[in-house]
């Protein structure tokens, strides 16, 4: 069973910094290209990032780029978040995802976890 | 603002029909297959279509989807009150090189 689990969310002040992590589980994490998404309180999903399978590869948007950067261990399965010099609209469940082999959705989402960025 | 234009809501009678749009743009809907997620309350979102009418396993095939030039749409038919969720649209924009989004539309079955 294909199980994703986030961790490492809580409260940041402004311009702190705070790491995320994605432990993945029931399948071949090397193999596939993994994502972070993530949901303001209330509100719609806002793409964040995506990673190639080795890693060497990543894409970011706009509003997050220069200050997050996505990593992963595939030796650990696991997938990682650096989040720097957080603002308080980065207030956010963010959600860990595997894109599929078909395309670029996500076929399988993490639980989330909430990062709260406040003084 | 999203890339992707969804209608904030819609709603229907159980056993009815629904339609969800979702508007893009050349280099997103235009020139990908658009997925589709079922955000129930209180929990993360979950992959509904995908792909050329594609439902992972224990998708109902009450769901279908359609494309026409920059537009898909997700149909529901037999609505049942289990189907009360937040649904989303998302493709790959090519020009941009992110994924992309619609924000999202409010299902209620009266």
């Amino acid at each position: 069973e294909v199980q994703l689990l986030e961790s490492g969310g809580g409260l940041v002040q402004p311009g702190g910094s705070l790491r995320l992590t994605c432990a993945a589980s029931g399948f071949t994490f090397s193999s596939y290209w993994m994502h972070w998404v993530r949901q303001a309180p209330g509100k719609g999903l806002v793409w964040v990032s995506r990673i190639n399978a080795d890693g060497s590869t990543t894409n970011y948007a706009d509003s997050v780029k220069g200050r997050f950067t996505s990593s992963r261990d595939n030796a650990k399965n696991t997938l990682y978040l650096q989040m720097n010099n957080v603002r308080a609209e980065d207030t956010a469940v963010y959600y860990c995802t595997r894109e599929s082999k078909i395309g670029s959705e996500s076929d399988y989402w993490g639980q989330g976890t909430l990062v709260t960025v406040s003084s | 603002q999203s890339v992707l234009t969804q209608p904030p809501s819609v709603s229907a009678a159980p056993g009815q029909k629904v339609t969800i749009s979702c508007s893009g743009t050349s280099s997103n809907i235009g020139s990908n297959y658009v997925a589709w997620y079922q955000q129930l309350p209180g929990t993360a979102p979950k992959l509904l279509i995908y792909d050329n009418n594609k439902r992972p396993s224990g998708v109902p095939d009450r769901f279908s989807v359609s494309k026409s030039g920059t537009s898909a749409t997700l149909d529901i038919t037999g609505l049942q009150t289990g189907d009360e969720a937040d649904y989303y649209c998302g493709t790959w924009d090519a020009s941009l090189t992110v994924v992309v989004f619609g924000g999202g539309t409010k299902l209620t079955v009266l």
